[in-house]
């Protein structure tokens, strides 16, 4: 079983729609949490650090649910910037991370 | 803050050349650095971790000859392709970790912008 897995998509919404992604992880010990956003061709960037009380930054919004081992990210008011590889990422521990395949969202006008 | 500055951000030589990428964290101390390639439409796959003043730690399958990584201070590290070759050709990333003690392990890792590698 893989450390972390994501839907891959595509995903494929209009400009405006809610959209939300879930990440599983296999450890039960992994310590933090967090999603990143990459752009075709590009370096992955922080989105944001996902909290147990989960945690909101403008328009997305992180959770995580340490009994059923997911964390999820929420966009609301999607605009076509949006439109990336959202990154799931999970620290099991020191400088152990493992990445998820990534989910491709498309944001149309 | 967390700014990781990678250089160069596109080479394009001959086969049997040898490339050093630099990567730098410019606004902390990267207690620990991490060396990713890409390729096309692929996850992120890890080569190596390292820490300031050590050897790097290389991943299964990885050649640590090949792919020589120098971490020398909190700020700088290095990757050395060695006689490189069209297969080589990649999407080399760098990532930088800062933190100590509790929080340590609530840091996230910070990407430079990576370098496109094109081996002819």
């Amino acid at each position: 079983r893989k450390e972390v897995e994501q839907d891959p998509g595509p995903f494929n919404v209009p400009e405006g729609a809610t959209v939300a992604f879930n990440c599983t992880y296999s450890n039960s010990a992994s310590q933090s949490f967090f999603w990143y956003r990459q752009d075709c061709r590009k370096e992955p960037k922080l989105l944001m650090s996902v909290y147990s009380s989960g945690n909101e930054d403008g328009r997305f919004t992180a959770q995580l649910n340490r009994a059923s081992q997911y964390i999820s990210l929420l966009i609301r008011d999607s605009k076509l910037s949006d439109s990336a590889t959202y990154l799931c990422v999970v620290n099991k521990a020191g400088n152990q991370f493992y990445f998820g395949t990534g989910t491709s969202l498309t944001v149309i006008p | 803050g967390a700014v990781v500055s990678q250089h160069p951000s596109r080479v394009i030589c001959k086969s049997g050349t040898s490339v050093k990428i630099e990567c730098r964290s410019l606004d902390f101390q990267a207690t620990t650095m991490f060396w990713y390639r890409q390729f096309p439409k692929q996850s992120l796959m890890l080569m190596a971790t390292s820490n300031e003043g050590s050897k790097a730690t290389y991943e299964q399958g990885v050649e640590k000859d090949k792919f020589l990584i120098n971490h020398a201070s909190l700020t700088l590290s290095t990757l050395t392709v060695t006689s490189a070759h069209p297969e080589d050709s990649s999407f080399y990333i760098c990532s930088a970790r800062s933190g100590t003690g509790g929080a340590y392990s609530n840091q996230p890792q910070h990407f430079g912008d990576g370098t496109r590698l094109s081996i002819l």
